[in-house]
């Protein structure tokens, strides 16, 4: 079974400049999540998905960042513009149930941003 | 929001030392799971604890929840270099899953 996909695996810009980060989760997994792992952070969840349908982005600087899902399967995180802070690996997980509390989430190996 | 808090923040032992780290919550956790992430990897879920007072075990590896259901352990007996990263605990409060800070563990040779 392909896990979670994600590109690109590191990407390095400018503060000010935008990136664009994809997610392709474990296929028939209905719930897609988007988080930010500082280096020695726990990571934190900025956006959830159920199916192509938003359940949190409580999280989610909205000034600066976007998520969409589209068709319920794969998914992109945009930063734009970037700032200094925003250096961090981003995950993508998947589940299959309708979420965390129903059964392990599967990470993707992450997409590793430096703004400089 | 509710976080749970994880200590010791590190933990060096020796190769065939003991290792344990402490997950605790103010507040009653429906459940709670632990991931283990490598250096430079990505979290990989371990186990999902459930039930009160429940323990569980996978080879060397011994996770608690507490009776109350506000704290959870793992316990690592006999600890080898590959059991060498980050162990988080991560709580499912209201639909999203909220990791712990985390505690690093180095196993010197």
């Amino acid at each position: 079974e392909a896990g979670v996909a994600q590109s690109p695996r590191y990407k390095i810009i400018e503060k000010r400049q935008s990136v664009a980060f994809w997610c392709n989760p474990i296929s028939g997994h209905a719930t897609l999540y988007w988080y930010q792992q500082i280096l020695g952070q726990g990571p934190k969840l900025l956006i959830q998905f159920q199916n192509n349908g938003v359940v949190d982005d409580s999280q989610l600087p909205k000034d600066r960042f976007s998520a969409e899902r589209l068709k319920g399967v794969d998914s992109t995180l945009k930063i734009q513009p970037a700032k200094l802070e925003d250096s961090a690996v981003y995950l993508c997980a998947s589940s299959l149930g309708g979420g965390p509390g129903t059964g392990e989430l599967f990470f993707g190996e992450g997409s590793r941003l430096t703004v400089l | 929001g509710q976080q749970v808090m994880q200590i010791p923040q590190y933990q060096h032992v020796q190769e065939g030392e003991d290792f344990t780290t402490y997950c605790n919550s103010s507040t009653t956790l429906s459940n709670i799971q632990w991931y283990k992430q490598r250096p430079g990897g990505h979290p990989v879920f371990l186990i999902q604890l459930v039930k009160s007072g429940e323990v569980k075990k996978q080879k060397r590896l011994t996770f608690q929840f507490g009776e109350a259901k506000k704290n959870s352990s793992l316990h690592i007996t006999a600890t080898q270099t590959t059991d060498v990263g980050t162990y988080f605990c991560a709580d499912p409060q209201g639909g999203k899953l909220i990791f712990g800070q985390g505690t690093e563990l180095s196993v010197k040779p």
